[in-house]
């Protein structure tokens, strides 16, 4: 069964300062990727997905993240942070072995500080 | 993209009592229905996957004739938390999608048990 791994539980950083957020999934035949952002009580906004073609994909509010097959990975970046970025932000995987459900990460709070 | 609706956005209510929470796809027609549950500072947990007029699949460990989860229509799904207690306190989240596509998350519904 697929499983997701988000190595950092807390990331702080400076404003303008880049971040990068670590997600690692198992290998499998096929995968399909996703970043959500969730801000204080609300639902989860997706940021962006990986289906297939170019590994590099961008997302909204200047996010991009790199699909590597050989290290199982789908890091998120951001060259330069705003304190609006503040939120917990979730990297997903689609395992249509379990009937198409989405496999969540443990969430990454990322933190912005002036 | 697509827009989902919970309601409410948050109950409070006593214990022992049902509280009913409503998930609506308001601009698609929502094949399958997923309801997660989180709690603070955690992932979302899959509590349950409905096909529009079939029972609901539900996750090993949650509780089918607790939570409750009618998908009786197209762009309604239903959760009923029956004799609600504290520790079913949590913020439930539900999200739909039509056909094999994309999965889009409502904002959200605060319970809390008193």
């Amino acid at each position: 069964a697929q499983s997701v791994t988000q190595l950092d539980s807390q990331v702080p950083v400076f404003e303008e300062a880049p971040v990068e957020l670590r997600c690692n999934y198992s290998s499998s035949v096929s995968v399909y990727l996703f970043w959500y952002v969730q801000y204080p009580n609300q639902g989860l906004q997706l940021l962006l997905k990986y289906l297939s073609g170019s590994t590099l994909v961008k997302g909204i509010n200047g996010f991009e993240a790199e699909f590597n097959k050989s290290q199982t990975s789908f890091h998120l970046r951001k060259p330069s942070v705003h304190i609006s970025d503040t939120a917990e932000y979730f990297c997903a995987a689609l395992d249509y072995n379990q009937g198409g459900k989405l496999i969540f990460g443990q969430g990454t709070e990322l933190s912005v500080k002036p | 993209g697509a827009v989902v609706s919970q309601h409410p956005s948050w109950v409070i209510c006593k214990s022992g009592t049902s509280v009913k929470i409503e998930c609506r796809s308001l601009d698609f027609q929502a094949t399958t229905m997923f309801w997660y549950r989180q709690f603070p500072k955690q992932s979302l947990m899959l509590m349950a996957t409905s096909n529009e007029g079939s029972k609901a699949t539900y996750e090993q460990g949650v509780e089918k004739d607790k939570f409750l989860i009618n998908h009786a229509s197209l762009t309604l799904s239903t959760l009923t938390v029956t004799s609600a207690h504290p520790e079913d306190s949590s913020f439930y989240i539900c999200s739909a999608r039509e056909g094999a596509s994309e999965q889009f998350f409502g904002p959200g519904t605060r319970l809390t048990v008193l």
